[in-house]
């Protein structure tokens, strides 16, 4: 399969400890975007990047977030000391190098249960 | 700062009736547009884009979308719908230069039944 790749799929988790998910994009796309959606709710962007570069973060990623694209393929997303509001579905997506068409490729996201 | 209003968070039909998804938005500046769909245990795909020319635009599996801009309404209609129809659809837009950051509605859940 070669789309968007996103693990673990399910992560419980207590509250306070640090978890971490990694997003493969498909491979020829070098912008990689991660949304957070709960319950009822469309997906919110938090951040995305370009190649290794972050290019923008959204002020709903608070200092305990932090993403990371270090050679500008996967990703990861890492929640530090996490909280009950924490607990969402956690995607990534992938996009064309102009990005101008606005297709996104969505993985199938990983949720997150803080106890 | 953009924003999106689906106006129906849940639309039942019964198979083969018409359906409408409404969607309006709100902009300073000139926008595209886009229908994401997600079926159960899915992820979003892409359904269909507005992005210049002709304001009406349709999908491959019957479903199409008219850009009013008058109406900043990009509602998603479909003459006949199907069961396998059945899924979450969400709105959203982009700024021309925001680089594919979509903005997303709050969702409608169409469920199509016998």
């Amino acid at each position: 399969d070669t789309g968007v790749s996103q693990n673990p799929r399910h992560k419980i988790t207590k509250r306070g400890q640090n978890v971490t998910f990694r997003c493969d994009p498909i491979s020829e796309h070098n912008r990689l975007y991660w949304y957070r959606q709960t319950l009822g709710q469309g997906p919110e962007f938090l951040t995305y990047f370009q190649n290794e570069a972050q290019l923008e973060k959204s002020r709903l990623l608070s200092d305990r977030f932090s993403a990371e694209r270090p050679k500008g393929s996967f990703s990861t997303l890492e929640i530090q000391r996490t909280e009950q509001g924490d607990s969402a579905m956690y995607l990534c997506a992938s996009s064309f190098p102009t990005g101008l068409t606005g297709e996104l490729f969505f993985g199938e996201g990983s949720r997150l249960t803080v106890l | 700062a953009q924003s999106v209003t689906q106006l129906d968070s849940q639309v039942p039909v019964f198979e083969e009736a018409p359906v409408e998804l409404r969607c309006n938005y709100s902009s300073s500046v000139s926008v595209y547009l886009f229908w994401y769909v997600q079926y159960p245990n899915q992820g979003l795909q892409l359904l269909l884009k507005y992005l210049s020319g002709s304001t009406l635009v349709e999908s491959i599996n019957g479903f199409e979308a008219e850009f009013n801009k008058s109406q900043t309404s990009f509602h998603l209609r479909k003459p006949s719908v199907h069961i396998s129809d059945t899924a979450e659809y969400f709105c959203a837009v982009s700024k021309e230069t925001s680089g594919s950051r979509l903005t997303f509605g709050e969702g409608t859940q169409l469920t199509v039944n016998p």
